[in-house]
């Protein structure tokens, strides 16, 4: 199926780190995506890995994927009360004329001061 | 550089009536997607413009839905006439390439259907 699957909600506290994860199903996938959406704000692009990567560290944010899994998480290391929101990781799916993504359905990050 | 700009941003209407929503992507960006976000549930593409063509539109849900890009620059979809089910939010992304650019999105239109 299409399915890419993502823990609805997650709670943390101000300064521990936060981990949300998320499994895919296309393993020709060639890019995984990390969007955050603020609450009345659009989707911002966060980070994304390269499917031949199995690490990539921007800052506070660390992406792992495991290929062999089809499993990808996203760390925030010292989580902020402005790291609240809904993020959504994404596969690239471009072949035979098709380009899209196929997201996930958001995990709710609440961080509680 | 302007960001991918959507208009409106939130439509309230009458089951039955129509609405056009509006995507103007990043200037120079030949590809514009469609998708939507339905009741907190994923989002989903809906459709794929390269410029003026629809390359891929596998996602639009019926026929009652519309999207046009004339021009290959700003895009409308239409949804006419509109149903509860349509009520949610509509993204619009645009790329410069196809296969490997990210694609960067809009702030959506939060559509709710009476």
């Amino acid at each position: 199926g299409e399915d890419v699957e993502q823990s609805l909600f997650l709670s943390v506290r101000e300064g521990d780190s936060s981990v949300i994860n998320c499994t895919y199903t296309d393993s020709s996938s060639t890019y995984l995506y990390w969007y955050k959406q603020e609450p009345g704000a659009g989707l911002q692009l966060l980070t994304y890995i390269f499917s031949n990567m199995d690490m990539k560290q921007d800052q506070r944010l660390t992406v792992l994927l495991n290929k062999k899994d089809k499993h990808l998480s996203l760390r925030i290391a010292d989580t902020q009360t402005g790291d609240s929101a809904i993020y959504f990781c994404a596969e690239f799916r471009g072949r035979s004329g098709t380009y899209k993504y196929i997201f996930g359905t958001g995990t709710r990050l609440k961080v509680l001061a | 550089e302007a960001g991918v700009t959507q208009f409106p941003s939130h439509s309230v209407i009458e089951k039955g009536q129509t609405v056009t929503l509006r995507c103007d992507p990043i200037s120079g960006h030949d590809n514009l997607y469609w998708y939507r976000r339905v009741m907190g549930k994923e989002i989903k593409f809906l459709l794929h413009f390269v410029k003026e063509s629809k390359q891929d539109e596998s996602g639009m849900p019926n026929n009652r839905f519309l999207a046009e890009r004339t021009g290959g620059t700003y895009s409308t979809l239409k949804v006419q006439p509109a149903e509860l089910e349509d009520s949610g939010v509509y993204f619009c992304a645009s790329s410069h390439r196809t296969d490997t650019d990210t694609q960067y999105f809009g702030p959506g239109t939060r559509l709710t259907v009476l």
